[in-house]
């Protein structure tokens, strides 16, 4: 069962342009929705993160934009460069102790020059 | 570099064997997690350590995983009796507690393959 969803599973965008990805959940019980970067041979970094009590979170060019009532979320990279070409995950938090992390599938993001 | 360092980055086995992978958290870290990663695929949870204890394991975690994070440092993970479904990249990540608990720092992974 997989309890986040993350749609493309590709996407390619020109230089300059605005790169979308979408996540969506289920489970009532996550508290924090992060967005992972990963670059090929390298572990994924957090790239920007949102509480469910905002409905949207901007850091430069990235944005995510929440919708609590839907139980979605998307990920928007502005003015979208080639070094931005690379693996997005989104997730979501089980809130409590453990801190628990339910990963997306990934979307494998590629900027044309 | 005091980010998560993981040793072996890329282990070669043949099925049956064991095979052991290590993690070295950043310093002041005292939470520790093991996720695996399939290719194609987000990472998935193993198991959460705080300090030396062992908090949680999934049900991914069968009874040929074993971890360890005995001085509530660095830890290991362990495959006994390695299968072709085994074959991943294994990923430690670590994180402060608190406020910081949020913000967790992968490493670069192991990657199995079991041939």
């Amino acid at each position: 069962q997989q309890q986040v969803k993350q749609s493309p599973q590709s996407l390619i965008v020109q230089k300059g342009g605005i790169s979308i990805i979408n996540c969506a959940y289920e489970n009532t019980a996550f508290d924090y929705f992060p967005w992972y970067q990963q670059f090929p041979g390298k572990g994924p970094a957090l790239l920007i993160a949102i509480r469910p009590d905002v409905s949207e979170k901007k850091e430069g060019r990235f944005t995510i934009s929440f919708n609590k009532s839907a139980k979605q979320f998307s990920l928007h990279i502005m003015d979208s460069q080639p070094g931005d070409s690379a693996t997005y995950f989104c997730a979501a938090r089980y809130g409590g102790a453990t801190n628990k992390l339910i990963f997306g599938t990934g979307t494998l993001l590629a900027v044309q020059p | 570099d005091t980010g998560v360092s993981q040793d072996p980055r890329h282990k070669i086995t043949k099925r049956g064997q064991n095979v052991t992978f290590r993690c070295d958290p950043i310093s002041e870290h005292n939470r520790l997690y093991w996720y695996r990663q399939t290719l194609g695929q987000g990472p998935e949870f193993l198991t959460y350590f705080q300090n030396e204890a062992q908090l949680e394991k999934s049900r991914l975690l069968s009874d040929r995983f074993s971890a360890e994070r005995p001085k509530g440092s660095f830890s290991t993970l362990e495959i006994q009796r390695t299968e072709q479904g085994d074959s991943a990249m294994y990923l430690c990540a670590s994180s402060r507690g608190g406020s910081g608990a949020n913000v967790l720092t992968f490493g670069a992974g192991s990657r199995l393959t079991v041939l």
